[in-house]
């Protein structure tokens, strides 16, 4: 499967607790994403990779939040002392850049957190 | 502030029927006009995309119109299938950033193709 994958699919984790999740995009796409999703809302963007380069960041993504590409290739997302709010579907993305014109951005399947 | 709004969380259409699927936004640098899917348990899949210097995209039986004045794009589906049955996503990225970045959604629609 050469598709976006994502890891874990499923974590739940107590309240104070640091998780980390993992996005390994497409082979050859350069540039990687993070949304959040929460019940009855569309996708919201959190930060965005440029190969290994940390491009831009959301408001959402507080101090408790930080995201790596070390190689340009995998991502990881950790979450520090995690609260119930953080309770989401955490998707990944990747594009190539290519022009002007829109490039799909292609999603992994997600990892919902659940904290307790 | 939610610059991309769909107002109908739900919509039901008959199989073979035309399925509308509207879309209003606020900003006007957004220069491009996106359409996602999503089955559960799985991530967004893109459809269909439409350039603010358009006013229509087809593909297949998907078809996109943009209405700049009004700001308002809708997606039509014809002939609406049981395989069409998800949750529609519409999106828009910014003009200012650099191509291929950040995309704002709206909240969704779910759409069910009843037989």
């Amino acid at each position: 499967d050469t598709g976006v994958s994502q890891d874990p699919r499923h974590k739940i984790t107590k309240r104070g607790q640091n998780v980390t999740f993992r996005c390994d995009p497409i082979s050859e796409h350069n540039r990687l994403y993070w949304y959040r999703q929460t019940l009855g809302q569309g996708p919201e963007f959190l930060t965005y990779f440029q190969n290994e380069a940390q491009l831009e960041k959301s408001r959402l993504l507080s101090d408790r939040f930080s995201a790596e590409r070390p190689k340009g290739s995998f991502s990881t997302l950790e979450i520090q002392r995690t609260e119930q709010g953080d309770s989401a579907m955490y998707l990944c993305a990747s594009s190539l850049t290519r022009g002007s014109s829109y490039n799909e951005q292609f999603f992994g399947p997600g990892t919902r957190l659940t904290v307790l | 502030d939610q610059q991309v709004k769909q107002n109908s969380p739900s919509l039901s259409v008959q199989e073979g029927r035309i399925s509308i699927l509207n879309c209003d936004y606020t900003n006007s640098m957004f220069d491009y006009f996106l359409w996602y899917k999503k089955y559960p348990a799985e991530g967004p899949t893109f459809l269909i995309s439409i350039s603010s210097i358009k006013d229509k995209n087809e593909d297949g039986r998907f078809t996109v119109f943009l209405n700049k004045s009004a700001k308002h794009l809708s997606l039509h589906i014809v002939p609406s299938q049981p395989g069409d049955s998800a949750v529609y996503f519409c999106a828009a990225r910014g003009m200012g950033y650099s191509s291929a970045s950040k995309i704002i959604f709206g909240s969704g629609t779910r759409l069910s193709i009843r037989p």
